[in-house]
């Protein structure tokens, strides 16, 4: 049982547009949630997270936006580089130090 | 800090043989995940250390695999016997206590032929 799910595998988006990727959840005792970028035969890297206290949280060109009504989040990404072109994965955690991951989602942003 | 070290990168075995991939965490880090990529799901975690103790093998797939961690610099898993199956990029990671972000290593992708 997917406990995290991002439902697209995949994403495509022209430079300096904007990029909104997207993750659902189940269990609603997960109170952290992060966002992991993993580039082609690399491990995945942090790049952004966000506590169930809030709804937003803003890093540079990267925010997460978090409903908890609707156990859904998102990461936008403003505006978009060919850099940023790589497997996105959202990530939840509870009261153990436990992240579960989703499927990932594959980001391709066209110069 | 050299970050994360898992070996090898690359494994390529025969179905039935033994595997065993190895970590190397951050030192000081006092958890340590075992996670497989597969693209149906994603990122599975398979087990997990605090301070060298197994806490949550629930992920581990079957009595095929075991995991040890001996001492705080070292992590081992194990695949015996190997099946086609397993195929998939292993990666280990670690996190500071009660911390939330995780350091991955680079991976060991595993093919089993």
């Amino acid at each position: 049982d997917q406990q995290v799910k991002q439902n697209s595998p995949s994403l495509s988006v022209q430079e300096g547009r904007i990029s909104i990727l997207n993750c659902d959840y189940t269990n609603s005792m997960f109170d952290y949630f992060l966002w992991y970028k993993k580039y082609p035969a690399e491990g995945p890297t942090f790049l952004i997270s966000i506590s169930s206290i809030k709804d937003k949280n803003e890093d540079g060109r990267f925010t997460v936006f978090l409903n908890k009504s609707a156990k859904h989040l998102s990461l936008h990404i403003v505006p978009s580089q060919p850099g940023d072109s790589a497997v996105y994965f959202c990530a939840a955690g509870g009261a153990t130090n436990k992240l579960i991951f989703g499927t990932g989602t594959l980001l391709a942003v066209q110069p | 800090d050299a970050g994360v070290i898992q070996s090898p990168r690359h494994e390529v075995t025969e179905m039935g043989q033994e595997v065993t991939l190895r970590c190397k965490p951050i030192s000081g880090h006092d958890y340590l995940f075992w996670y497989r990529q597969t693209m149906m799901r994603g990122l599975e975690l398979l087990i997990y250390f605090n301070n060298n103790v197994p806490i949550d093998d629930s992920g581990m797939p079957e009595d095929r695999f075991s995991a040890k961690m001996p001492n705080a610099s070292f992590s081992t898993l194990k695949i015996q016997p190997s099946e086609p199956r397993d195929s998939a990029v292993y990666f280990c990671a670690s996190s500071l206590i009660r911390g939330r972000s995780y350091t991955f290593g680079s991976g060991t992708r595993l093919t089993v032929v």
